[in-house]
């Protein structure tokens, strides 16, 4: 069975660019989450979305940062513009139903913002 | 305030030997779930063990066992017959309704096997 997919693994861009990270589920799950990875701040839950809705955005840190699930298969993660501080791994993680169950982890992406 | 803590950032432990990892938790709710993921240098998080808080029996999964004792609110992770592919970070969560049952992560532990 496929896991989580994310894509790209990688992603090294300048400041002020555009950065769009992606993720696919595994099939059959209904949460999906975004979280951020820093040495400082370890890992934080940016948002998640419940059947494509997003049910919680407490964690997203500015406005610079957006997160779309138009289906139940895809989910977008979005900075723009990007900045040095941003540079992180972001992993997307599924869950089957609500989100108290085990949540499952994608590769990540590690991106660099110069 | 922390919820999670691992007070070992990081072990040393010996080929075939086991290793315990240390997790403690606050929490108020009766009814919560305890996690232990693996990351290693690859940078992949996987999902190693679960422990519900009603749960009787101590969690297993293959060489993982979970000792839990909740009077002390501890979840520690036991890894037996250690091999080289166990080095990596370890990390313990929680999740609990009075977060909303978002999962919340300890600081992690950086365990190295040694042949």
């Amino acid at each position: 069975d496929a896991g989580v997919i994310q894509s790209p693994r990688h992603e090294v861009t300048e400041m002020g660019q555009e950065v769009t990270l992606r993720c696919k589920p595994i099939s059959g799950h209904n949460s999906l989450f975004w979280y951020r990875q820093t040495m400082m701040r370890g890992l934080e839950l940016l948002i998640y979305f419940n059947n494509n809705v997003p049910i919680d955005d407490s964690g997203m840190p500015e406005d610079r940062f957006s997160a779309k699930m138009p289906n139940a298969s895809f989910s977008t993660l979005k900075i723009q513009p990007s900045e040095p501080r941003d540079s992180a791994v972001y992993f997307c993680a599924s869950s089957l139903g609500q989100i108290a169950d085990t949540q499952y982890f994608g590769p990540g992406t590690r991106l660099t913002v110069l | 305030a922390q919820k999670i803590t691992q007070t070992q950032p990081g072990m040393f432990v010996q080929e075939k030997e086991a290793v315990t990892l240390d997790c403690t938790y606050d929490t108020s709710d009766q009814s919560y779930g305890l996690f232990w993921y693996k990351q290693p240098s690859s940078g992949e998080m996987i999902f190693l063990i679960y422990q519900g808080s009603y749960d009787e029996q101590n969690a297993t999964e293959g060489r993982y066992s979970l000792n839990f004792q909740k009077a002390r609110k501890s979840a520690n992770l036991v890894i037996s017959a250690s091999q080289l592919g166990d080095s990596a970070m370890y990390f313990c969560a929680m999740r609990d309704r009075s977060n909303d049952y978002k999962l919340s992560f300890g600081a992690g532990t950086t365990v190295t096997v040694r042949a």
